[in-house]
């Protein structure tokens, strides 16, 4: 059975820095990997889509990394801003890959 | 239409009633998904749709949950005797391709939130 982790959990940081965001799954034999934004109260916006045969994707401040044989990928966010604050989330198509698996997710704040 | 709209946002059920969700997907997605998420945590898989049918239903947690999608576009998650365990956001997602397209970038709504009191 798939299992998604994201660490850490919540992160705070203030304006401007750098940082970056786990994703680890267990099975690797998936086909793509997706990050996704989901603002309180609201539905997922995907920001990135990495397929299998890709090492990374960016688009704009955010570069997304995977690395299949390790089982793990990463978010990485430039000069964050107030704005990027949300819960990112990692998933991973499971199965017959209709349904993904998603991890936990990581609650971002960044500050002032 | 322009994004995936979902009624009601809101819903604060008793133990034991029926409730249906609906989900009205963008105009021309194939593909329609069902996910629960409870707080805080991700979500996780109910069902999915191909057109009409049900192409995958093994994420209804049980014979309360029910979904239909008639005539390839709108879809409704029927729960019956709602259990307080069923309080959690029903998001629905829906796409233009099937995942092995390797496009299978989902779109979705902002969600349902039940309560069941």
């Amino acid at each position: 059975k798939q299992e998604v982790t994201q660490i850490p959990a919540a992160l705070s940081v203030p304006e401007g820095e750098n940082l970056v965001l786990n994703c680890s799954f267990t099975d690797s034999a998936i086909y793509n990997l997706q990050w996704f934004r989901q603002d309180p109260g609201k539905g997922l916006t995907s920001l990135l889509l990495i397929q299998s045969s890709q090492r990374e994707q960016t688009s704009g401040r955010l570069n997304a990394s995977l690395d299949k044989s390790s089982g793990r990928s990463t978010l990485y966010i430039a000069a964050s801003q107030p704005g990027d604050s949300a819960t990112y989330l990692c998933a991973v198509p499971t199965g017959t890959a209709s349904k993904l698996t998603f991890g936990t997710g990581t609650r971002l704040q960044v500050t002032l | 239409g322009a994004g995936v709209s979902q009624t009601p946002s809101n819903k604060v059920t008793e133990k034991g009633k029926y409730v249906e969700l609906r989900c009205d997907p963008i105009s021309g997605h194939t593909a329609l998904y069902w996910y629960r998420q409870s707080l805080g945590q991700g979500p996780e898989f109910l069902i999915y749709f191909q057109g009409t049918g049900a192409a995958d239903d093994s994420g209804l947690p049980n014979d309360r949950f029910f979904a239909v999608r008639p005539e390839g576009s709108v879809s409704t998650l029927k729960i019956q005797r709602t259990e307080r365990g069923d309080s959690a956001v029903y998001l629905c997602a829906s796409s233009t391709d099937r995942w092995d397209s390797g496009a299978n970038v989902l779109t979705f709504g902002a969600g349902s939130r039940l309560t069941v009191l």
